[in-house]
């Protein structure tokens, strides 16, 4: 199975700030990595898929990048809609989520 | 509209089978592989298996080799997960999502509203 990791695993941010979480797996995904935001309570929203592409309808300020086995999703400005647990996922092998890395208020 | 319902809550014994429906609508139900990932409380996502609602094949997450069956009913546009052999550390929200791209094993994009499953004796 493949592993995935995450870090930060909590992140205290501002409003305005940008913020940056890593994912890494444990062999390479060939790009099929997804990230996702939940609120409590709430099912999952896919933000990116195949790495860096923007699922219709999410805001622009969230863009994904990187390749190989580590890859980072990147929130240019953080917005208080925006405070929640981002998991990422690899859909290469079967699939895995990452363990979450939550976004609170500093 | 396109979306997925899936089934009430359970609550089972230790031991015991469950059985969770995801009922589709709005979309070709056989063009899109369907996910199922659980939630335990106050945890993080882990995913349990992928059908192929065309021709019915599946793939499961080691860890639930064994005990999770995946299947589907094309008349009714339903796909089921069924977990045997329940344990506390079972209970969790139970949730189906279908894959954004048609015809492969992609990325979960359309989840249904979650169904919980509690374990207790």
């Amino acid at each position: 199975d493949i592993q995935m990791t995450q870090s930060p695993s909590t992140l205290s941010a501002s409003v305005g700030d940008r913020v940056t979480i890593t994912c890494r797996a444990s062999q390479s995904l060939s790009g099929w990595l997804a990230w996702y935001q939940q609120k409590p309570g709430k099912a999952p929203k896919l933000l990116i898929y195949k790495a860096s592409s923007l699922e219709s309808g999410v805001p622009s300020r969230f863009s994904g990048s990187g390749s190989g086995t580590e890859f980072t999703l990147t929130i240019s400005s953080l917005q208080p809609d925006d405070f929640a647990t981002y998991y990422c996922q690899q859909y290469n092998s079967y699939s895995t989520f990452g363990p979450g890395t939550k976004v609170d208020i500093k | 509209q396109v979306q997925l319902v899936q089934s009430g809550a359970e609550v089972k014994k230790p031991g015991a089978s469950v059985k969770v429906s995801c009922k589709a609508s709005g979309y070709t139900f056989t063009s899109y592989y369907m996910h199922w990932v659980r939630q335990a409380p106050g945890q993080g996502l882990e995913w349990m298996g992928i059908i192929n609602p065309s021709g019915g094949s599946t793939s499961y997450a080691q860890k639930f080799q064994g005990r999770v069956t995946l299947t589907r009913d094309t008349s009714t546009r339903t796909v089921y997960m069924e977990l045997s052999s329940l344990r506390s550390e079972d209970t969790a929200v139970y949730y189906c999502a279908r894959d954004i791209d048609p015809g492969i094993d992609s990325a979960p994009h359309l989840w249904g509203q979650g169904t919980l499953v509690t374990v207790s004796s």
